[in-house]
């Protein structure tokens, strides 16, 4: 498995602020995902951040809003730019591990309202 | 592309009931089939997996069959705890591509 953590857990910003997401794993890894799951829907990617190269953005998100950051193989950053209130959503941190073939492990979620 | 189609929900159930939550996928070659389940006010935590057809997951009471032929992982509990009370997403990962179901939310009551 892998331990993930995530700071804040959640915070209430005010419309027009930006707020950035820290992701911990315990150990290295190459492939870093952060999701949004909206309130009572699934989890969509936006984008696959992995070390030494450019994030890459799924269809309808954009760098410009979603800036990331992976410094290392154990840190990742997503902010949330310019926000609205749209972008009230839990924000979650994901890395990927060799387990008897790849599997997907999640942080605990950022929590973000936006007033 | 590839989709997972889970049973939509709620589903409430009395404790120690029987629990089927149903999963369907489309998908082209091996994918890896999951459970992930999400308590109220966390993240998603990995329940159990399957690698291959016929395989078998289990983990806290919960199995899931990878059923080829059926295209299908269905999770099943024989005896249901309030304590099951969560959102449970079926998943599948083919060649790093991770695709989710829309999330079953199931209430447990005493």
């Amino acid at each position: 498995s892998a331990v993930i953590s995530q700071k804040p857990s959640r915070d209430i910003c005010q419309r027009g602020t930006s707020l950035t997401i820290q992701c911990q794993v315990d150990s290295q890894v190459t492939m870093m995902f952060w999701y949004r799951q909206q309130p009572g829907q699934s989890l969509t990617l936006i984008a696959t951040a992995n070390q030494g190269s450019e994030a890459t953005y799924e269809s309808g998100f954009v760098i410009d809003k979603f800036p990331i950051s992976r410094p290392n193989l154990t840190f990742s950053t997503l902010t949330v730019s310019n926000l609205s209130p749209e972008d009230s959503s839990i924000y979650l941190c994901s890395v990927l591990r060799q387990d008897r073939g790849y599997t997907q492990y999640f942080g605990p979620g950022t929590r973000l309202t936006v007033l | 592309g590839d989709s997972v189609t889970q049973m939509e929900g709620p589903v409430t159930l009395s404790e120690e009931a029987f629990l089927t939550i149903n999963c369907t996928y489309t998908a082209t070659g091996y994918p890896s089939l999951f459970w992930y389940v999400q308590y109220p006010g966390e993240g998603l935590q990995l329940l159990l997996k399957a690698t291959k057809a016929d395989d078998k997951g289990s983990n806290k009471g919960f199995e899931a069959t990878y059923r080829k032929e059926t295209t299908s992982f269905h999770l099943e509990k024989g005896s249901v705890q309030v304590s099951d009370s969560a959102v449970y997403f079926c998943a599948l990962n083919n060649n790093n591509d991770m695709r989710f179901g829309a999330g079953t939310r199931l209430t447990v009551k005493p």
